[in-house]
């Protein structure tokens, strides 16, 4: 398995500010993803976050609103740029081990702009 | 684009009594996973069905995947309190070496005393 820890894991952001979000795994994984989830909503994936190399984005999202770094593979950051109150969310990062298997979450960070 | 849906999207049962969740999903995939969310809490990986007919069993609940039928079940014995949580499946999609999984809905299931 593998133990994910997410900072903040929470906070209260003005509009039109960033923040950056850091994900840390406890042991190298192959692959690391970046979750949103809106409030009783079901999870949609941001971006795969490739080691050394851009994001994979998916539809609906570009760097310039949500640029990700993954500089090693224990380690990933989202940031969201130039908020507004729609990007008030849970910010999940995901892992998927050398197994290729399993896929877990870390603990999210709730994210509110005012 | 793929479609991921799960009925019901909200489930009250009482105790003790049985009761599935379906997760039909639009494209064909070889695996699937199936994941409990409490409220204000991350996911937590239940089961992982990596073929066609695969079935997996923890406790009070059996999940299995019929890749032909674009359908998994999540079925729940004697249900218990301790139970009641969100319930998401997901599936794995494939672009190049690459995969992602797409999630369903959710389902809220309330396990009533």
């Amino acid at each position: 398995s593998a133990v994910i820890s997410q900072k903040p894991s929470r906070d209260i952001c003005q509009r039109g500010t960033s923040l950056t979000i850091q994900c840390q795994v406890d042991s190298q994984v192959t692959m690391m993803f970046w979750y949103r989830q809106q409030p009783g909503q079901s999870l949609t994936l941001i971006a795969t976050a490739n080691q050394g190399s851009e994001a994979t984005y998916e539809s609906g999202f570009v760097i310039d609103k949500f640029p990700i770094s993954r500089p090693n593979l224990t380690f990933s950051t989202l940031t969201v740029s130039n908020m507004s109150p729609e990007d008030s969310s849970i910010y999940l990062c995901s892992v998927r081990t050398g197994s290729g298997y399993e896929q877990y979450f870390g603990p999210g960070t709730r994210l509110t702009v005012t | 684009e793929l479609k991921v849906e799960q009925n019901p999207l909200f489930l009250s049962m009482q105790e003790g009594k049985n009761y599935t969740i379906y997760c039909n999903y639009s494209t064909t995939s070889d695996r699937l996973y199936w994941y409990r969310q409490d409220p204000g809490k991350s996911l937590e990986s239940l089961f992982v069905l990596l073929s066609n007919g695969a079935v997996k069993q923890e406790g009070r609940l059996m999940a299995s995947l019929d890749t032909k039928a674009r359908l998994s079940t999540l079925h729940i014995t004697a249900a218990v309190h301790d139970l009641s949580a969100t319930y998401f499946c997901a599936v794995v999609t494939y672009t190049g070496t690459a995969s992602k999984l797409t999630f369903g809905t959710g389902t809220r299931l309330q396990v009533t005393l």
